[in-house]
């Protein structure tokens, strides 16, 4: 497609399960950002991938977050034993190249509700 | 860590007034980027600056980068309807950075 997409867009789940989320960038684009935003709240970063290593995790919030892209392309980010205060939605992000002079581009984002 | 504030975080304004938001950086920057986010929708990107003192106008926005380069401004000229959202400034130092950002109502 012509943009990013995520998937789902929406999941509710019961806290204490795993949850994955799918993020398939622009064509092309080598970069690839994970954020998290809470209601009504500014963008939290989480990681970013320059082809499929990631040099800096230390965005993720806790050991229960982990991400991993194959192939350049399609990333997954995966919360384990999920908690109330993992809700917020998820925002994936791609650039042409990683750097600061990239623009980024935004998928809708996977709305993650916790019971 | 790098931290980047943005002031106002609410502002509600009447139709055809103007507007302003204003970033602000405790370390000098490389570049800095704008962004807005439509009430429910993702942040879309606005523009770059890079260039201290820098100056860019989009129709009715005008960009500016501070001269020591920690500072960034967005002026809207005569607010309409359809800039209602939130906008967001954003920077890149080990990682990338967005502002608290500034919520814009727009009153008809």
């Amino acid at each position: 497609g012509a943009g990013v997409s995520q998937s789902p867009s929406n999941k509710v789940t019961e806290k204490g399960k795993d949850v994955e989320l799918r993020c398939d960038p622009i064509s092309g684009h080598t970069a690839l950002y994970w954020y998290r935003q809470s209601l009504g709240q500014g963008l939290e970063f989480l990681i970013y991938f320059q082809g499929n290593s990631a040099p800096d995790k230390s965005g993720l919030p806790s050991d229960r977050f982990s991400a991993e892209r194959t192939g350049g392309s399609v990333s997954t980010l995966t919360i384990q034993r999920t908690q109330q205060e993992d809700s917020a939605v998820y925002l994936c992000a791609s650039s042409l190249e990683e750097g600061p002079n990239q623009p980024q581009h935004f998928g809708d984002g996977t709305r993650l509700s916790i019971l | 860590g790098q931290q980047v504030m943005q002031i106002p975080q609410y502002q509600h304004v009447q139709e055809g007034e103007d507007f302003t938001t204003y970033c602000n950086s405790s370390t000098t920057l490389s570049n800095i980027q704008w962004y807005k986010q439509r009430p429910g929708g993702h942040p879309v990107f606005l523009i770059q600056l890079v260039k201290s003192g820098e100056v860019k106008k989009q129709k009715r926005l005008t960009f500016q980068f501070g001269e020591a380069k920690k500072n960034s401004s967005l002026h809207i000229t005569a607010t309409q309807t359809t800039d209602v959202g939130t906008y967001f400034c954003a920077c890149t130092g080990n990682q990338f950075y967005f502002g608290t950002g500034t919520s814009l109502t727009v009153i008809p």
